[in-house]
């Protein structure tokens, strides 16, 4: 059990440009979560997949905000044109059907 | 829609002592889990203990225990024997069992525990 694994650790960006993280889940869990948490918050959900579908989205994914999860294992996030406000922590986590959520270490995303 | 409620922005407790933090939740739901979370400065968030709402019986796991109140929606976390290394961000979190429900969890804004040697 490698635990998950996120990329970049932290990541630095202008305002306006396109970034992308990955997250690698644990190898047997189908089930893969995005969460995104702001200096002093409690981790807030974005976005779930089982397998390679993705069934729930949160309204706080906006238009500039796509997930994928194309072959059922890894995930990435892109956020398009990023605004001052997307500066946050982005965390991901996996499970098994019923089991606790096991998060990673997250993405800092910092926008100048 | 369900939301999570954690009222100690901070707590301190010295080692060796016991601590309690405090959770609330509301929900319509009857089927449901809760959790706590540990989060470690700059470290990633580690399951601390489970309770599922269908039990009577409180969770512990070694010097976590939890007071699991469902008619009043409390859900609090009890640390025995306090350690330096429980020093971290606490979170309280709530998820759906319903077969239809959705699997996220809703999470508290959290207490940040300090140690005191």
């Amino acid at each position: 059990d490698t635990g998950v694994s996120q990329d970049p650790r932290h990541k630095i960006t202008k305002r306006g440009q396109n970034v992308t993280f990955r997250c690698d889940p644990i190898s047997e869990h189908n089930r893969l979560y995005w969460y995104r948490q702001t200096l002093g918050q409690g981790p807030e959900f974005l976005t779930y997949f089982q397998n390679e579908a993705q069934l729930e989205k949160s309204r706080l994914l906006s238009d500039r905000f796509s997930a994928e999860r194309p072959k059922g294992s890894f995930s990435t996030l892109e956020i398009q044109r990023t605004e001052q406000g997307d500066s946050a922590m982005y965390l991901c986590a996996s499970s098994l059907p019923g089991q606790p959520q096991h998060f990673g270490d997250g993405t800092r995303l910092s926008i100048l | 829609a369900q939301t999570v409620t954690q009222s100690q922005p901070e707590m301190s407790v010295q080692e060796a002592e016991t601590v309690t933090l405090s959770c609330t939740y509301d929900t319509s739901e009857s089927d449901y889990y809760l959790f706590w979370y540990k989060q470690p400065p700059s470290r990633q968030m580690i399951l601390v203990i489970r309770q599922e709402a269908y039990k009577q019986q409180n969770a512990t796991e070694n010097r976590f225990s939890v007071n699991f109140q469902k008619a009043a929606k409390s859900f609090s976390l009890k640390i025995s024997d306090s350690q330096l290394g429980d020093a971290a961000m606490y979170f309280c979190a709530y998820r759906s069992a319903t077969t239809s429900g959705t699997y996220k969890y809703i999470f508290g804004t959290g207490t940040r525990l300090k140690v005191l040697a």
